[in-house]
């Protein structure tokens, strides 16, 4: 599988304050996600970063809370903006690729998450 | 809604034991299934999948799932478990198979420990 990474590995931010994560990937991928775990909670798909137009957002996610950019095909970032408290959570991405390549089609791979705490 | 439920949420094991995890979910059509697992540390990774045919998958390290439509069952087992196997499990669903794939649907993860 391909080798995800994140930055930052973990924070601690002020109420108000924004936050962009980071996710790299060493080869390109067809798909990446954002997904959110809250404590003591499942993973959740926050959006889907699509490469050259506007991230899909799952039911409860909104593009002003969380701007996703994806300028090609092995990079992506979440920004968390307006930090509440409610935001302390584990941010992670996702990648789905092209069959044949080192990320199977129809089978995610997870980066190591963002450890986000707000105060 | 869809939903993925595990049971379990906190298993308790001695090495040898044998395991075996629930994972219900609820949706009609086609889907995809998925164990993940999180060693203490570490990321989250692909312990096994089902997609089509022998609904007896097998995964890494001896892990195995046993898909059951009629049930909407995706277990896991194990025979014998090790030290090595204490991780926080998840089982996913993808609801809607067909080309790059979309949002995966998890289950709120069972903590396994494994007493030496």
């Amino acid at each position: 599988s391909a080798v995800i990474s994140q930055k930052p590995s973990r924070d601690i931010c002020q109420r108000g304050t924004s936050l962009t994560i980071q996710c790299q990937v060493d080869s390109q991928v067809t798909m990446m996600f954002w997904y959110r775990q809250q404590p003591g909670q499942s993973l959740t798909l926050i959006a889907t970063a699509n490469q050259g137009s506007e991230a899909t957002y799952e039911s409860g996610f909104v593009i002003d809370k969380f701007p996703i950019s994806r300028p090609n095909l092995t990079f992506s970032t979440l920004t968390v903006s307006n930090m509440s408290p409610e935001d302390s959570s584990i941010y992670l991405c996702s990648v789905e690729g092209l069959a044949g390549g080192p990320v199977l089609a129809d089978t995610q791979y997870f980066g190591p998450g963002t450890r986000l705490t707000v105060l | 809604a869809q939903s993925v439920s595990q049971h379990n949420h906190h298993v308790i094991l001695s090495e040898a034991a044998s395991l075996e995890l629930g994972c219900n979910y609820s949706y009609g059509g086609t889907v995809n299934l998925f164990w993940y697992v999180q060693y203490p540390g570490q990321h989250l990774q692909l312990l096994l999948k089902y997609f089509s045919g022998d609904p007896l998958v097998k995964g890494i390290k001896g892990f195995e799932a046993e898909f059951i439509k009629s049930k909407f069952s995706f277990n896991l087992r194990k025979p014998s478990v090790q030290w090595s196997d204490t991780a926080e499990y998840f089982c996913a669903v993808n609801p809607g198979y067909g080309g790059a794939t979309n949002k995966l649907i998890f289950g709120t993860g069972t903590l396994l420990a494994v007493q030496p």
